[in-house]
């Protein structure tokens, strides 16, 4: 399977608690962006990297949260001190460099819940 | 700042009906867009996309027309199936920023029946 993989699927954790969730894009895609999809809601975008750059963070993406993409391959976000609003499905996905109409391949998803 | 309007869910229709999924959105300049779909259990695939006014994306049996002076992209299908129930996102991504940032509508459920 050549697409977009994110590890866990499922993550329950208590308030407090740090996470880190791990998404592999698309082997030849050079950009990764996470999003996040709340219960009734259409994704947010969080962040963005081209390569192991990243250059784009939402306001959404408060100090609490880490994102990385070392050697431009995986890409790791992490959550620190969870918060019962923390509680969402976390999606990736990749393209390849180009314009913004490039098609983007998501991933399945991580869903956390932040008891 | 950039948004899209979904006609809210669920929509409930037996098979063979005809669908329409209303998007509206609202964006400085011309952004491309999109209809994404998300099965059960999966993640978001894209559905079919259109870059530029009066073009016309299709796929699987669906479409949308990108409607500039409506500042609409509805979804359509002339048959539906059980298949085809899912969760469908309009989105758009706006060229001035270089990349692919989405900005997504709420979603609307598709329920067929027998």
């Amino acid at each position: 399977d050549t697409g977009v993989s994110q590890d866990p699927r499922h993550k329950i954790t208590k308030r407090g608690q740090n996470v880190t969730f791990r998404c592999d894009p698309i082997s030849e895609h050079n950009r990764l962006y996470w999003y996040r999809q709340t219960l009734g809601q259409g994704p947010e975008f969080l962040t963005y990297f081209q390569n192991e750059a990243q250059l784009e963070k939402s306001r959404l993406l408060s100090d609490r949260f880490s994102a990385e993409r070392p050697k431009g391959s995986f890409s790791t976000l992490e959550i620190q001190r969870t918060e019962q609003g923390d509680s969402a499905m976390y999606l990736c996905a990749s393209s390849l460099k180009g314009q913004a109409n490039t098609e983007a391949f998501f991933g399945q998803g991580t869903r956390l819940t932040v008891v | 700042g950039n948004s899209v309007t979904q006609m809210e869910g669920p929509v409930t229709l037996s098979e063979e009906a005809f669908l329409t999924i209303n998007c509206t959105y609202t964006a400085t300049g011309y952004p491309s867009l999109f209809w994404y779909v998300q099965y059960p259990g999966e993640g978001l695939q894209l559905l079919l996309k259109a870059t530029k006014a009066d073009d016309k994306g299709s796929n699987k049996g669906f479409e949308a027309t990108y409607r500039k002076e409506t500042t609409s992209f509805h979804l359509e299908k002339g048959s539906v199936q059980v298949s085809d129930s899912a969760v469908y996102f309009c989105a758009l991504s706006d060229l001035n920023t270089g990349f692919q940032k989405l900005v997504f509508g709420t979603g609307t459920r598709l329920l067929v029946s027998p």
